[in-house]
């Protein structure tokens, strides 16, 4: 079975400063992998993806990610974080095949901004 | 952008009552699941759903529990006789194609008391 592990509950910034939040994930095949980003009383939004090619995926709003599979890593990256970027930050993964998507979630990662 | 919607966005209930948590997926979409959040948790998986059946299910989403699409539009998550620990959020959420990205509903938090 998979599992995701989020080494960050909770990370606090200021404005413009960098950001790199850790995900880690166990399983023996080939795997898909998200971030998903959770704006306070909205709803999961999907970040972005890693299917396969370039292991360096950039996504929406300046986020990018890399996958390091000798690590089994994919972190999270943003060269400068804004206030608006102040949300839980979930990496998940899922097997591909089968036509569907089950995907196993991390604990999350609450982002603070502080303006 | 479409979206998945969610009804109602918050629900209370007694211990034991049943509740029936209604979504209306993208309208071309195939695949349909249902997650949960129980505060301060991760998101987890309970239960997916394809051309009129359940294709997996975890081992939370036991006898109490079932889903629906009776007409084609909506998707519904019934709980049969609710415990406490049923109180989460609970995320709709469908696809079209294989490998394509999940849409989210807002989720609908249950509050059993």
């Amino acid at each position: 079975a998979q599992s995701v592990s989020q080494h960050n509950h909770h990370v606090i910034l200021s404005e413009a400063a960098s950001l790199e939040l850790g995900c880690n994930y166990s399983y023996g095949g080939t795997v898909n992998l998200f971030w998903y980003v959770q704006y306070p009383g909205q709803h999961l939004q999907l970040l972005l993806k890693y299917f396969s090619g370039d292991p360096l995926v950039k996504g929406i709003k300046g986020f990018e990610a890399e996958f390091i599979k000798s690590k089994f890593s994919f972190n999270l990256r943003k060269p400068s974080v804004q206030w608006s970027d102040t949300a839980e930050y979930f990496c998940a993964v899922n097997a591909p095949g089968g036509g569907y998507q089950k995907v196993t979630f991390g604990t999350g990662t609450k982002l603070q901004v502080i303006p | 952008e479409p979206e998945v919607t969610q009804t109602p966005s918050h629900q209370v209930t007694q211990m034991g009552q049943e509740v029936i948590l209604r979504c209306v997926p993208i309208s071309n979409h195939l695949y349909f699941y249902w997650y949960r959040q129980i505060l301060g948790q991760k998101v987890e998986f309970l239960v997916s759903f394809y051309n009129n059946e359940i294709s997996e299910k975890s081992e939370i989403f036991d006898d109490q529990f079932s889903v629906e699409r009776p007409d084609g539009s909506n998707f519904t998550l019934k709980i049969r006789s609710t415990k406490l620990e049923d109180s989460a959020m609970y995320f709709c959420a469908s696809h079209r194609d294989t490998n394509e990205k999940l849409f989210f509903g807002s989720g609908t938090q249950l509050s059993v008391l």
